[in-house]
């Protein structure tokens, strides 16, 4: 069974304070690994796919990195608006459907 | 990315009856799409797949005749929970498969609380 587990579970940064969140990952075959952002009382927002080990993408503050068992989200410089929840996901290759990890709950101070 | 939208965005209802929330795809046509329900503090939980004109595939443990899913057009998915007792109260978030469902897309999700 797939599983996802992200770490830690809350964090609570300075303004500026730069860190990263940690997504550890189980999966017969990796087709993607992916990254969301969910504001309290919305959706998931859409951020990255990753595909393969070595893989780094970015937008704006936040760069996603992956290797073959863990996935990296790094916030730089945070900013207030970037306080939320953000959430990790795996699809197999044998399969359409999301494993999603319980998220990880950033709050920013400014 | 693709747009989603959900109505309503929030219901209350007694104890017994039936809600019914819609998913629509806004800016793109597919022939899947899925119902999510979370709890809070818990991540998303899938609870079933909707196929444009078939019968949705459910998850283990979600039971079909209480959360009615029709998938009648390539743009619009409903989800019905019938018969809505407290323990259903959740979060209820659709989304769409894009790009050959290599990414899916959420709605803003439908807060239903049970009375």
């Amino acid at each position: 069974e797939d599983q996802v587990t992200q770490s830690p579970e809350a964090l609570r940064l300075q303004e500026g304070e730069s860190s990263s969140l940690n997504c550890s990952y189980t999966v017969s075959g990796l087709r993607g690994l992916f990254w969301y952002r969910q504001d309290p009382g919305k959706g998931p927002e859409f951020l990255f796919t990753l595909y393969s080990a070595g893989e780094e993408k970015e937008k704006e503050r936040l760069k996603a990195t992956l290797t073959k068992k863990e996935s990296f989200l790094h916030i730089t410089a945070p900013k207030p608006e970037d306080s939320a929840t953000y959430l990790c996901a795996v699809r197999p290759t044998n399969d359409y459907k999301l494993s999603f990890g319980a998220g990880t709950t950033v709050t920013v101070r400014a | 990315g693709a747009v989603v939208s959900q109505h309503p965005s929030w219901v209350i209802c007694k104890s017994g009856t039936s809600v019914k929330i819609e998913c629509r795809s806004l800016d793109f046509q597919a022939t899947t799409m899925f119902w999510y329900r979370q709890f809070p503090k818990q991540s998303l939980m899938l609870m079933a797949t909707s196929n444009e004109g078939s019968k949705a595939t459910y998850e283990q443990g979600v039971e079909k005749d209480k959360f009615l899913i029709n998938h009648a057009s390539l743009t619009l998915s409903t989800l019905t929970v019938t018969s809505a007792h407290p323990e259903d109260s959740s979060f209820y978030i659709c989304s769409y498969g894009a790009g050959g469902w290599e990414t899916q897309y959420f709605g803003p999700g439908t807060r239903l609380l049970v009375l």
